[in-house]
């Protein structure tokens, strides 16, 4: 499978601060890039898409940054709250093609009251 | 906004036996559906993709005589974890891509998942 690489693989925040999460992706036919938000026990949730034409993409206190260049893409969650304690996939696939989506690793978020 | 389920949420098996997961997409069509797997506190790992009426295309890895899949209708897969041992305990999800053209095509959905641990 082509890799995801996701970073960092947890993050404790304050509540009110913003969380950071990236990825970089090697395969450049990929064109969605997800990123999933999971609590224990559940399946995994959309929170928010970006596609290559555009390099930033915003969804209430939720960010996509997509940098086609340099192959990467980041989430920014902004004023955490102890509710956004999760865990925080990034995928990636090749829409043109049908392709299953690739996972990055994970971010185990935790805000602090 | 499209649906997908899965039965059952959870199930228990003793070793050696055969457990079958249902994979359903319940307000769209579904040409492909994918099956992942996830080890606690792991990511999902894709284990095969299956198109109705074809053969499912399984990873690298993973044993295709063990887990079955079957993709009868446009909206119904299974996944069948035949000879469950120990090590097969898992969180088993499955997703599905709606037919091209429609809205849900550009989208993987994906379901709640099934626990399965195997004694």
């Amino acid at each position: 499978q082509q890799q995801v690489k996701q970073s960092p693989q947890s993050l404790i925040v304050q509540k009110g601060g913003i969380s950071i999460i990236n990825c970089a992706y090697e395969n450049t036919a990929f064109d969605y890039f997800p990123w999933y938000q999971q609590f224990p026990g559940k399946g995994p949730a959309l929170l928010i898409a970006i596609r290559p034409d555009v390099s930033e993409k915003k969804e209430g206190r939720f960010t996509i940054s997509f940098n086609k260049s340099a192959k990467q893409f980041s989430l920014h969650i902004m004023d955490s709250q102890p509710g956004d304690s999760a865990t925080y996939f990034c995928a990636a696939s090749d829409n043109q093609a049908g392709t299953a989506l690739i996972f990055g690793k994970g971010t185990t978020l935790s805000v602090s009251s | 906004g499209a649906v997908v389920s899965q039965h059952p949420s959870w199930v228990i098996c003793k070793s050696g036996t055969s457990v079958k997961i249902e994979c359903r997409s319940l307000d769209f069509q579904a040409t492909t559906m994918f099956w992942y797997r996830q080890f606690p506190k792991q990511s999902l790992m894709l284990m095969a993709t299956s198109n109705e009426g074809s053969k499912a295309t399984y990873e690298q890895g993973v044993e295709k005589d063990k887990f079955l899949i079957n993709h009868a209708s446009l909206t119904l897969s299974t996944l069948t974890v035949t000879s469950a041992h120990p090590e097969d305990s898992s969180f088993y999800i499955c997703s599905a891509r709606g037919l091209p053209g429609q809205g849900s095509y550009n989208e993987q959905f994906f379901g709640p998942g099934t626990r399965l641990t195997v004694l």
